[in-house]
């Protein structure tokens, strides 16, 4: 099992670009997520999906959009990129039922707005 | 204040030392995880637990729900365990988790 791949690993943008960071799993996992990583902080939640179709803000959801079309596919846009989002962005993924299950991260994308 | 506050922030230690990290959190939860994150990024699920305690080779986590802590433990440390060590906290209907500041650990040969 591939388990979940992101992509791209490294990416430079341009203020004012836009990108979309992919995040594919291969568990059928219902939950998906996208997170950020700032030095010094905890991971912090941007968007989240129960399921293909539902998507949700998390904490930190302004300058993105996601969407669920699919179980395994999950992608992240930047629209016009700005310097604050210069960060490593981790898409996760898990089988929740209520209990709580373990959950699955992908390798992390560094992204850096110049 | 965090509702999930980690301590140390950095450890160093000596290989073949016991090292213990702590978590503390202030909010209702289902499921503590202990997550490993090494030089390049991945990160990797250690433990996930409601009650108890959990051992994994060198490695074991305990949590007391009345107290709101948990702690990992690494016996007999090693170079290679050297890596940032995320507690998380999930709880209400989606389970969403909330992430500690990772505690940084350097063992020394």
């Amino acid at each position: 099992n591939a388990g979940v791949t992101q992509t791209p690993k490294f990416r430079i943008l341009k203020i004012g670009q836009s990108m979309t960071l992919q995040c594919t799993q291969d568990m059928n996992h219902n939950y998906m997520y996208w997170y950020r990583q700032d030095p010094g902080m905890g991971l912090k939640l941007i968007y989240y999906s129960v399921g293909a179709g539902i998507t949700d803000k998390g904490e930190v959801p302004n300058g993105y959009n996601v969407s669920r079309s699919t179980t395994e596919d999950f992608p992240l846009r930047l629209e016009l990129a700005a310097p604050s989002q210069t960060s490593v962005y981790f898409c996760a993924s898990r089988h929740f039922t209520g209990a709580g299950n373990t959950i699955y991260f992908g390798e992390g994308s560094w992204l850096t707005v110049v | 204040k965090n509702e999930v506050e980690q301590s140390p922030q950095n450890l160093t230690a000596q290989e073949g030392e016991f090292i213990t990290i702590n978590c503390s959190y202030s909010v209702g939860i289902s499921a503590l995880h202990w997550l490993q994150q090494h030089p390049g990024g991945g990160i990797v699920s250690l433990f996930m637990l409601s009650s108890g305690k959990k051992k994994h080779g060198r490695l074991i986590a305990t949590i007391n729900i009345q107290e709101k802590h948990s702690s990992l433990h690494i016996t007999a440390s090693h170079p290679r365990d050297s890596a940032v060590y995320i507690c998380a906290v999930g709880g209400g209907s989606q389970g969403n988790l909330i992430f500690g500041k990772g505690t940084k650990l350097s063992v020394k040969p």
